[in-house]
């Protein structure tokens, strides 16, 4: 079955200290591939995308991403988290072919800043 | 750029009451989407209307939720009668040429108690 999973649920890091969220997908050709932000009370924002091309892709607020193909993942990255990242965070999948492009999501993996 | 609007943000209802969530979205945007957000969990796709034609509400309850789009443009998803499951943010989106191009609402966060 075609899916997308986060297998952190909660992670808690020092504010200046590096971060990396995981993403997994299953599916059976290379979706595109997406991380959205949700800040309390916000909307989703979409951080950065990959299509094709450059597997590093960069995205807002200082973000990164790297798609493994070998490893069916698309991990987040930020080498120094600030306060104002704590947010949920959520990866996203859309089919690579044709039809009407429905986002699927991850279950999101809440990041907490400490001091 | 206006964003998605919706409303109302907040709504509070009994059991097997009914609610209605409206939806206005980015001017021109063709494809408009509902998605149903449960506490700890990714959103879900509800519905998607491509103008006021549904092309995908495999995941809409039916028997109790229902969405219009008139004339292409606003939509309203009505859930009749609630559930106590039914406590979520249910969030709009909108987009246009690509799934890069997809912008979401704040969202309406729905407790039924």
């Amino acid at each position: 079955a075609q899916s997308v999973t986060q297998p952190d649920i909660h992670i808690t890091v020092s504010e200046g200290a590096s971060l990396e969220l995981r993403c997994n997908y299953s599916y059976g050709a290379t979706p595109y591939l997406f991380w959205y932000v949700q800040s309390p009370g916000q909307g989703l924002q979409l951080l950065l995308k990959y299509f094709s091309g450059d597997t590093l892709v960069q995205g807002i607020k200082g973000f990164e991403a790297e798609f493994k193909r070998s490893q069916s993942s698309f991990n987040l990255r930020k080498p120094s988290v600030h306060w104002s990242d704590a947010a949920e965070y959520f990866c996203a999948v859309v089919p690579p072919l044709g039809g009407y492009q429905k986002v699927t999501f991850g279950t999101g993996t809440k990041l907490q800043v400490i001091p | 750029e206006a964003g998605v609007a919706q409303s109302p943000r907040y709504k509070i209802i009994e059991k097997r009451q009914s609610v209605a969530f409206w939806c206005n979205p980015i001017s021109g945007h063709a494809t408009l989407y509902w998605y149903q957000q449960i506490l700890g969990q990714g959103p879900k796709l509800l519905i998607q209307f491509q103008n006021n034609g549904v092309v995908d509400d495999s995941q809409l309850p039916k028997d109790r939720f229902s969405a219009e789009r008139l004339k292409g443009v606003d939509s309203t998803l009505k859930i009749q009668p609630a559930k106590l499951e039914d406590s979520a943010v249910y969030l709009c989106a909108s987009s246009t040429q690509g799934p890069d191009k997809t912008f979401f609402g704040q969202g309406t966060r729905l407790t039924v108690v």
